[in-house]
Formats: C-alpha cells, sequence, structure tokens
C-alpha cells in the first residue's frame, strides 16, 4: 500500500459545483496533514493545513478522518480558476522531521 | 513578499556532463529542499539542508549531491548527468517543513 494515496481524476466539473477529493494515508501515527495546489507546468503552493477539528478558509474546507485514516477537500461553488492538481501531504512523524510523504495529486478541471 | 528563485527554467545537457542547479531564497529560512517531479511518481526528496553546509539524503540521492555554503543558496550537483536524470527539478525553503515555498522549477533534459 502507498503512504499517501490519491484518486488522480481527472474530476471534471461544472462552474458552481461543489467537488470533493479524499486522501487516504498509511501511517497511523502521521501528525499533520496538508493540501497544496499546483496549477499545470507550476510549482506546487500551500493551500491549507488540515486539523483534527477541521478548517474552513473561504470556499474550501478540510478535515482528517484519523479512525479510516483519511484527509478530505471540499470545494464549494467552484471557479474556473480552481482548476488544478490537488496535492495531499503528509507530515510521518512529529518532532523535527523534515521529510513529507508527497500524494500524486488529484487533478481537477472545472468547466464553464 | 515571499521568493524563491532557480538559475534556469530550461536546460540541455549531455549524458556525462557535471551539471550545477542552483537555488535562492530571500525569505532566511533555515530549510531548503530539493525535488524532483516525474509523471506517475510525484515529488520525489533528492536532499534537504537545515542549515549552512548541514545537509541529509532524502529518498533517492544517488547520482546526486549538494551544497550549502551560504544560507540563502543551495545547490544541485549532477556529478555525471544520464538520461534518467531527465525531470523537472524544484527546489523549496521553509523555516519549518510544513509551509514549504517553491521555486518556478528547472526542466532538465539530458541527452
Amino acid at each position: 500500500r502507498k503512504e499517501v494515496e490519491q484518486d488522480p481524476g481527472p474530476f471534471n466539473v461544472p462552474e458552481g459545483a461543489t467537488v470533493a477529493f479524499n486522501c487516504t494515508y498509511s501511517n497511523s501515527a502521521s501528525q499533520s496533514f496538508f493540501w497544496y495546489r499546483q496549477d499545470c507546468r507550476k510549482e506546487p503552493k500551500l493551500l491549507m493545513s488540515v486539523y483534527s477539528s477541521g478548517n474552513e478558509d473561504g470556499r474550501f474546507t478540510a478535515q482528517l478522518n484519523r479512525a479510516s485514516q483519511y484527509i478530505s477537500l471540499l470545494i464549494r461553488d467552484s471557479k474556473l480558476s480552481d482548476s488544478a492538481t490537488y496535492l495531499c501531504v503528509v507530515n510521518p512523524n512529529a518532532g523535527n522531521n523534515r521529510k513529507l510523504i508527497w500524494g500524486l495529486g488529484t487533478s481537477l478541471a472545472v468547466n464553464p | 513578499d515571499v521568493k524563491v528563485t532557480q538559475s534556469s527554467r530550461y536546460l540541455v545537457k549531455r549524458t556525462g556532463e557535471k551539471v550545477f542547479l542552483e537555488c535562492v531564497q530571500d525569505m532566511d529560512h533555515e530549510n531548503m529542499f530539493w525535488y524532483r517531479q516525474d509523471p506517475g511518481l510525484g515529488l520525489r526528496l533528492i536532499y534537504f539542508s537545515y542549515d549552512v553546509k548541514m545537509k541529509e539524503k532524502g529518498d533517492i540521492p544517488e547520482g546526486y549531491s549538494v551544497s550549502r555554503e551560504k544560507k540563502e543558496r543551495f545547490s544541485l550537483i549532477l556529478e555525471s548527468a544520464s538520461t534518467n536524470q531527465t525531470s523537472m527539478y524544484l527546489c523549496a525553503s521553509a523555516v519549518g517543513v510544513h509551509e514549504q515555498y517553491f521555486g518556478p522549477g528547472t526542466r532538465l533534459t539530458v541527452t
């Protein structure tokens, strides 16, 4: 089993739709979780951290389910500019570990 | 505004050449990272540095070395380039490890 798994997609949705991605991780001791966004031919950028209590940033909501070992990202009212690849990232250990585990990404295309 | 720059956007080298990829950050970050990104394999960590002259191997260090003589600059060296090192190379910097700021990437082709 891969350490971090994502559905590669692509997810094709119309503008205004709500779309959700899941990401599963294998190490139950993993401490922290993140979503990065990568536009086509661009570098990854941090979108949001994922906290145990869940967190929301505008149209984006991230949640963590430790029992089932997955994190999710929900995008409401999709915009054309949301088209990108969304990378799930896991820090498998606590403390000063500097190695993140990167998922392969889920591709989203928002269509007019 | 946060800035990470890489010396080249595109680079073409011949097999056996020594290749230097430079990365500079202006955020006074302690940690710097070199990744390569390949279709179907995602981002893979080559090396990282947590201080000047300090480095640690990532997941795929073979065929690469690094240098960090100044805090703002982290260099990746391919001692003898091979065709399987054709890839997108991404440099990143961070205060800790989570919020990594990436440079625009260098697309290296080895022929």
